[in-house]
């Protein structure tokens, strides 16, 4: 079984460029969450999407949003952006709607700089 | 505010030792905690896990231990082997969620390294 794809792997942007990520999860699995990991801050929870309804948001501004398509791919988008907003952004997929722990998988992630 | 802190950034132990790592949280509605473990250019991968009605969970070199009272918990290595070398994350879900969402509260690692 294929594991979790993101897409790109690296990008680079300038300040004011917006950006979308792409997330495919495991064949099966509806939920999907997003991550950023920063140097310092750890994994920062970005939003978590469950049969294309967003159920739970961090406390990140609305430059950041997400959704997901009905075969639950999932990309975000970041508008606008900051030099803070670089890092590495990672997406974990679940089968379940409810938290089973041993089966939130994580892709490798989309390293992002924003120059 | 971080909820859950680990504050070793980092833990140089030599093979075959006992590597302890070492998680604080503040929130007493954490109802599970978890362990990832993350290689350069990987995301993170899982490694055990606990509810917060058990104390201890083990498998194989693999202990975690929950102490509720004190909001602390630590995971166990033993023997320690190279390969471990890695960074390691302590996870938490909130119950107040009511297990709706899969949202998880992560510290902000610590880097192991195994010495051979």
């Amino acid at each position: 079984k294929a594991g979790v794809t993101q897409t790109p792997r690296y990008l680079i942007k300038t300040r004011g460029q917006q950006v979308t990520l792409s997330c495919s999860p495991i064949s099966g699995h509806r939920s999907v969450s997003w991550y950023q990991q920063t140097p310092g801050q750890g994994l920062q929870f970005l939003f978590e999407y469950f049969s294309e309804t967003q159920r739970n948001k961090g406390n990140f501004p609305g430059r950041f949003s997400g959704r997901q398509f009905s075969n639950s791919r999932s990309e975000m988008n970041v508008s606008t952006l900051e030099l803070g907003d670089s890092a590495l952004y990672l997406c974990a997929s679940s089968q379940t709607g409810t938290p089973s722990y041993n089966e939130q998988f994580f892709g490798p992630g989309t390293r992002l700089t924003v120059l | 505010d971080q909820q859950v802190k680990q504050n070793s950034p980092s833990l140089s132990v030599q093979e075959g030792r006992i590597s302890i790592l070492n998680c604080d949280y503040t929130n007493s509605m954490f109802d599970y905690f978890l362990w990832y473990k993350k290689y350069p250019a990987e995301g993170p991968t899982f490694l055990i896990s606990i509810s917060s009605i058990k104390d201890k969970n083990e498998d194989g070199r693999f202990t975690v231990f929950l102490n509720k009272s004190a909001k602390h918990l630590s995971l166990h290595i033993v023997p320690s082997q190279p390969g471990d070398s890695a960074v390691y994350f302590c996870a938490a879900s909130d119950g107040s969620y009511g297990g709706a969402t899969n949202k998880l509260i992560f510290g902000t690692g610590t880097l192991l390294a195994v010495q051979p």
